[in-house]
């Protein structure tokens, strides 16, 4: 199994409060995603990072921030969560392609999940 | 833009008998597509992925899929089905021109086998 640990794995909180989730990944590997999944919807990438203090959003960004100090390290902040934020959020890497390569096609490795309730 | 469709929520087959778990994608370019299980609780974890040659790729715990350019699917199939198959599965694709190794993933199938 990749070396992903994300904590906390299951938070309640209520709305307004700040929540942040880490990933902390032991690989080395440069890219780092946070997804969310939803009944219907499958995954959604919120953020994603593709190296030290390098980051982009996804699809899903509003009302979301991500920090990335340390390779090893992305951390996923709600500044004032709301009720529609309650999901189950993942946490994913992808290996760096070879030396001489020009594209990755490798295939994404994801955390055991946080589990965020909004009250 | 990429998007992947998984035209069923729900797939329910016997135990022994061969299952498919549909998926048709659009991207702009040409694909690299992907399959994930995900069980109970658990995390996404990776079962096969077509890049390039073959069109029949075969992946772990015996399932294999076949890439269809002409029909933009990518079915997931396993000649006999086991009960411990039943999880939720998660067809992905993403852009060949794409450095950044993002997937976009489908909504999901639900595979149930019964004993």
């Amino acid at each position: 199994d990749a070396g992903i640990t994300q904590s906390p794995r299951h938070k309640v909180t209520e709305t307004g409060t700040p929540v942040t989730l880490r990933c902390h990944q032991t690989e080395n590997h440069r890219y780092m995603y946070w997804y969310r999944q939803d009944p219907g919807h499958g995954l959604r990438l919120i953020h994603y990072s593709y190296g030290v203090k390098d980051t982009d959003k996804g699809e899903v960004s509003d009302g979301y921030s991500v920090s990335r100090s340390k390779t090893e390290d992305f951390l996923l902040t709600l500044e004032s969560a709301t009720s529609s934020q309650t999901s189950v959020y993942f946490c994913a890497i992808s290996e760096d392609y070879p030396s001489g390569q020009q594209y990755n096609t490798g295939e994404l490795f994801f955390g055991e999940g946080s589990r965020l309730t909004v009250l | 833009a990429q998007s992947v469709a998984q035209p069923e929520d729900q797939v329910n087959v016997a135990e022994g008998n061969p299952l498919t778990v549909k998926c048709t994608y659009s991207v702009s370019g040409n694909p690299y597509l992907f399959w994930y299980v995900q069980y109970p609780n658990r995390g996404l974890q990776f079962l096969l992925k077509y890049i390039t040659g073959d069109n029949l790729v075969k992946g772990s715990y015996g399932f294999e899929a076949e890439f269809n350019k002409s029909q933009t699917s990518f079915h997931l199939k396993k000649p006999s089905a086991l009960v411990s198959d039943s999880a939720l599965y998660f067809c992905a694709v993403r852009d060949r021109g794409s450095t950044l190794g993002r997937l976009y993933f489908g909504r999901g199938t639900q595979l149930t086998v019964w004993p």
